[in-house]
């Protein structure tokens, strides 16, 4: 089993371009989740989805979008990259809400 | 909302001691505590979580202890060994926040030799 999987690992943008993360679990779990992850911050919450068919903003939703594709995939659109976004993004996923949450490697997003 | 405070950031402690993490929560709502280690350039692992109808829970030399009243929880871990240096991070989740998780700041644990 693969667990988590994001693509891509490293992308470099320029200000203004667009692009989509990818995250997918083979896990069959319900819900999943994109965090940011700053220097000397812990995780914060963009977006989640508690099941398939819904999606939630988090803390800091404000620049991305995301569509639950299926059950097993979740993907987070930044439209316009602002230098504000570069950071590590996390996607994960939990069988249920409030349970163990599992995460995959991240993609390392440089926004010049 | 839900805020969580972690201490202290960085925790230098001798290989064999025993080192302590604590982070304190603002919702008393708040029902599921867990803890996660984060070693460089890797994805966020959870190491142990608990519950709060649950005062401590142990997992070999981890453990993990609850004080509803004062809305704080611990990690302990013990005979510390080199593989357990990295970053430690606590959540916490609750009616405040949606029942998602919200994150501590993280403690860099270095295990000097």
């Amino acid at each position: 089993n693969a667990g988590v999987t994001q693509t891509p690992k490293f992308q470099v943008l320029k200000t203004g371009q667009s692009m989509t993360l990818q995250c997918a679990q083979d896990m069959n779990h319900n819900s999943m989740y994109w965090y940011r992850q700053d220097p000397g911050m812990g995780l914060r919450l963009i977006y989640y989805s508690a099941s398939e068919g819904t999606t939630d903003k988090g803390e800091v939703p404000n620049g991305y979008n995301v569509s639950r594709l299926n059950k097993r995939e979740f993907s987070l659109r930044l439209e316009s990259a602002a230098p504000s976004q570069t950071s590590v993004y996390f996607c994960a996923s939990s069988e249920l809400e409030v349970q163990p949450q599992h995460f995959g490697d991240g993609t390392r997003l440089s926004i010049l | 909302g839900e805020n969580v405070e972690q201490h202290p950031s960085t925790l230098s402690v001798q290989e064999g001691d025993s080192a302590v993490i604590k982070c304190t929560y603002s919702d008393s709502a708040s029902n599921y505590f867990p803890w996660y280690k984060q070693e460089l350039g890797k994805r966020p692992q959870l190491i142990i979580d608990i519950r709060s109808n649950v005062g401590e829970k142990k997992d070999q030399r981890i453990a993990v202890t609850l004080n509803k009243t004062a809305k704080h929880f611990s990690l302990h871990i013990t005979e510390t060994q080199p593989e357990d240096s990295a970053v430690y991070f606590c959540a916490a989740s609750g009616m405040d926040s949606n029942y998602q998780l919200i994150w501590g700041a993280g403690t860099k644990l270095i295990i000097k030799p």
